[in-house]
């Protein structure tokens, strides 16, 4: 069964300082994994996705995230942090196996807080 | 462009009313999904539907019943709540040529 794990309940970091949000994935096949933030009382937004190719995958607001197989790790980085930053932040894995599926497996969110 | 609309926002019941959450998407999108958003245990997938006639169980299914009899529409029913529902509830959907998913704004659900 497909997972994700964020071990992380909260990241702290001062404005300008680049930031990560750590994110480990399991699935049996590839996958295809996601970063959504979800800023107070809205829903979840895209930021970025990998499907294949490159492993740095660049994303909206200045995001980007590093695929790293043998690790089965997509975190996600920003060289220089903004209190504008500051939200809850999710992983997600999806596995395309037989047909595809919606199984979005979410991680349990890690919120970023950037001090000013 | 309305993308994924969920209505209502916020709404409270009584431990054993029903109700349903409605979910409707202007994108003809194929898949949509319904989550819930609990503290510590980010989204956890209830339902979901391939397609208008198609649906499935996710982690979470019991407790809630979903239909698709048209691909705009994908509404979640509660049928006996219970105080363990109370959470956020969040429809999202895509379609098939696309790898990620659209969420609406969110139902805050509290049952007392």
């Amino acid at each position: 069964a497909q997972s994700v794990a964020q071990p992380e309940d909260q990241v702290n970091v001062a404005e300008g300082n680049p930031l990560t949000v750590k994110c480990t994935y399991s699935v049996s096949g590839n996958p295809y994994l996601f970063w959504y933030v979800q800023y107070p009382n809205r829903g979840l937004q895209f930021l970025l996705k990998y499907i294949t190719g490159d492993n740095l995958v660049k994303g909206s607001y200045g995001f980007e995230a590093e695929f790293n197989k043998s690790q089965t790790s997509f975190h996600l980085k920003k060289p220089s942090a903004l209190v504008s930053d500051s939200a809850l932040y999710f992983c997600a894995v999806r596995e395309l196996y037989g047909g595809a599926t919606n199984k979005l497996i979410f991680g349990t969110g890690t919120l970023l807080a950037v001090q000013p | 462009n309305a993308g994924v609309t969920q209505t209502p926002k916020f709404q409270v019941l009584k431990t054993g009313q029903s109700m349903t959450l409605q979910c409707a998407q202007d994108m003809n999108h194929e898949y949509m999904s319904w989550y819930r958003q609990d503290p510590g245990m980010g989204l956890r997938l209830i339902h979901y539907s391939v397609g208008a006639g198609i649906t499935d169980q996710g982690e979470v299914p019991n407790g809630y019943n979903v239909s698709r009899s048209t691909t705009e529409d994908f509404p979640l029913r509660l049928l006996s709540a219970a105080p363990s529902q109370t959470s956020v509830y969040f429809c999202a959907s895509r379609d098939q040529g696309r790898t990620e998913a659209f969420f609406g704004q969110g139902t805050r659900l509290t049952v007392v």
